[in-house]
C-alpha cells in the first residue's frame, strides 16, 4: 500500500524561482526523508525530518512537517537547471521501512 | 567511503527466463533493502535484510523472486522465471541499524524482459 503521495505529480518553473512540493501520508510515522532521483540514477537522500520536529533546512532545501495533517513540504530556494529530477517522499512508520510514494517530476528551464 | 554497489547496470532477457541482481552495501551497514521500481512509480519495497536475516519480505513474489544476504554482507535477489511485468529498475540500498537512519541507494539495474 502507498504511504506517501507527492503532489504536483509535475512541476516546471524558471531558474531562481523557489520550487515546493508537498507530501501527504495515512499513518502515524516515526520519520519522513526526501530523496532525489535523476533520470536513470539511483536516488539520493536529501533529507530526513522525525515527528517531533516541525522545519529543518539544509542549505537551499526547507522541508517542514505536519503530523496533525500528515503533511510534509518540500521547498527548494532559487532553483538552478541542476535541480531538473524527480523528488520523492518516504515515510518510515515501521523499524527502518520506508514506504515512497510516485514522485514530483520538477523541471526547471535555464 | 564507497558507495552501494550493484551489478550488472542493465540486463535483458527473454520471458520466463532467469536473472540475478547482486548489491554490496557500505560497509558496516546491517540494514540492506531490495526495491523494485516500475517507470514513473515510486520505489517499492521487496524486501529487507538486518544483518542476514528477513525483516520483511510480504511484497515480494515468493513464487518466482528470491533473494539471500549470506554472511550479512553481500545480496543477490533472484527471478525465476521472470515476467514481462518484471521490467523495471531494481535497486539497493542499505544503512545503519535503528531508526531515523538515512538510506543510501546504489545505481540500480535496469531489467528489460522481452
Amino acid at each position: 500500500s502507498q504511504q506517501g503521495e507527492e503532489d504536483p505529480q509535475a512541476l516546471s518553473i524558471q531558474e531562481g524561482e523557489n520550487a515546493t512540493m508537498n507530501c501527504s501520508y495515512k499513518t502515524s510515522i516515526n520519520n519522513l526523508q526526501w530523496y532525489r532521483q535523476n533520470s536513470g540514477r539511483g536516488l539520493v537522500h536529501l533529507i530526513l525530518i522525525r515527528s517531533n520536529e516541525r522545519e529543518k533546512h539544509s542549505g537551499r532545501l526547507r522541508v517542514t512537517l505536519d503530523t496533525s495533517k500528515k503533511s510534509s513540504s518540500l521547498l527548494i530556494t532559487a532553483s538552478r537547471a541542476a535541480d531538473t529530477a524527480s523528488y520523492f517522499c518516504a515515510t518510515d512508520a515501521n523499524a527502518g521501512k520506508s514506504t515512497f510514494g510516485d514522485g514530483t517530476t520538477l523541471t526547471v528551464k535555464p | 567511503e564507497a558507495g552501494v554497489a550493484q551489478s550488472p547496470r542493465y540486463k535483458i532477457i527473454e520471458k520466463r527466463q532467469s536473472v540475478a541482481f547482486w548489491c554490496n552495501p557500505i560497509s558496516g551497514h546491517a540494514t540492506l533493502y531490495w526495491y523494485q521500481q516500475i517507470l514513473g512509480q515510486g520505489p517499492k519495497l521487496l524486501i529487507q535484510f538486518q544483518n542476514n536475516g528477513v525483516v520483511d519480505d510480504s511484497q515480494l513474489p515468493k513464487d518466482r523472486f528470491s533473494a539471500e544476504r549470506l554472511k550479512g554482507v553481500d545480496s543477490t535477489l533472484k527471478i525465476q522465471p521472470a515476467k514481462l511485468e518484471d521490467s523495471a529498475v531494481y535497486l539497493c540500498a542499505s544503512s545503519m541499524q535503528g531508526v531515523n537512519t538515512e538510506a543510501f541507494f546504489g545505481q540500480g539495474t535496469r531489467l528489460t524482459v522481452v
